[in-house]
């Protein structure tokens, strides 16, 4: 157990809604990160907050959003669904933030566009 | 970005040591080394991360070569618990946060 929570475990939506998905990090850490991995793409960093704040940003569509809030737990938006939105979505967390500092992920929510 | 290269896959007997190999041959003094793994239907677990110097811990060992252009990943005794993809991954001081990982070795382990 990472200490990474992450809900829901899975999702079955339908084309064009909207969902959200929700993390809390491991108790201390700063820092959140959003990952996606499909079959054919593995995985793809999304999007990064620090202490509330976003610090950096990867392949991360214009449909999709993140914020951290005061508690440090994270949520990522997800809207207009694709089937391409299909995959799994991990959270990380870290202590702070640097290249030195390990990540820890949680279980992943199964999104499921039909 | 410094990339790193992996084996595809790679076999190993139950209670045998494995040595997971990683180049990064433009790695910069800057960089640090960090190996994850993925078991199947679970989120990457962080196993172990170095600069400079060989690291221990409880998971594994790290092995980082003198010019710091390729390191591997000892596991000391394989079970059947460790069969899952490992993922050797630089991280510097400009892109740490954006945290790429490549394909990764698939880590097979024979009873």
């Amino acid at each position: 157990d990472s200490g990474v929570t992450q809900t829901p475990k899975h999702l079955i939506t339908a084309t064009g809604q909207r969902v959200t998905l929700r993390c809390s990090p491991r108790s201390g850490d700063l820092s959140v990160y959003w990952y996606q991995q499909s079959l054919d793409q593995g995985l793809q960093f999304l999007i990064q907050y620090y202490n509330g704040e976003e610090r950096a940003k990867g392949n991360i569509l214009e449909r999709f959003s993140a914020q951290q809030f005061p508690d440090l737990h994270s949520e990522l938006n997800l809207s207009s669904l694709e089937l391409g939105d299909s995959a799994l979505y991990f959270c990380a967390s870290s202590a702070s933030t640097g290249p030195g500092y390990e990540q820890y992920f949680g279980p992943g929510t199964r999104l499921t566009v039909t | 970005d410094a990339k790193t290269t992996q084996p595809n896959s790679m076999e190993s007997n139950e209670e045998e040591p494995v040595h997971l190999p990683c180049n990064h041959s433009t790695i910069s003094g800057t960089d640090y080394i960090h190996w994850y793994r993925q078991l199947p239907s679970q989120g990457p677990e962080y196993v172990i991360h170095g600069l400079t110097s060989n690291v221990n811990n409880r998971m594994a060992s790290l092995a980082i070569a003198e010019d710091r252009k390729s390191s591997t990943l000892i596991l000391h005794r394989a079970t059947l618990r460790d069969a899952a993809v490992y993922y050797c991954i630089l991280r510097g001081p400009y892109n740490f946060n954006k945290f790429y990982f490549g394909s990764g070795t698939k880590l097979n382990v024979k009873p």
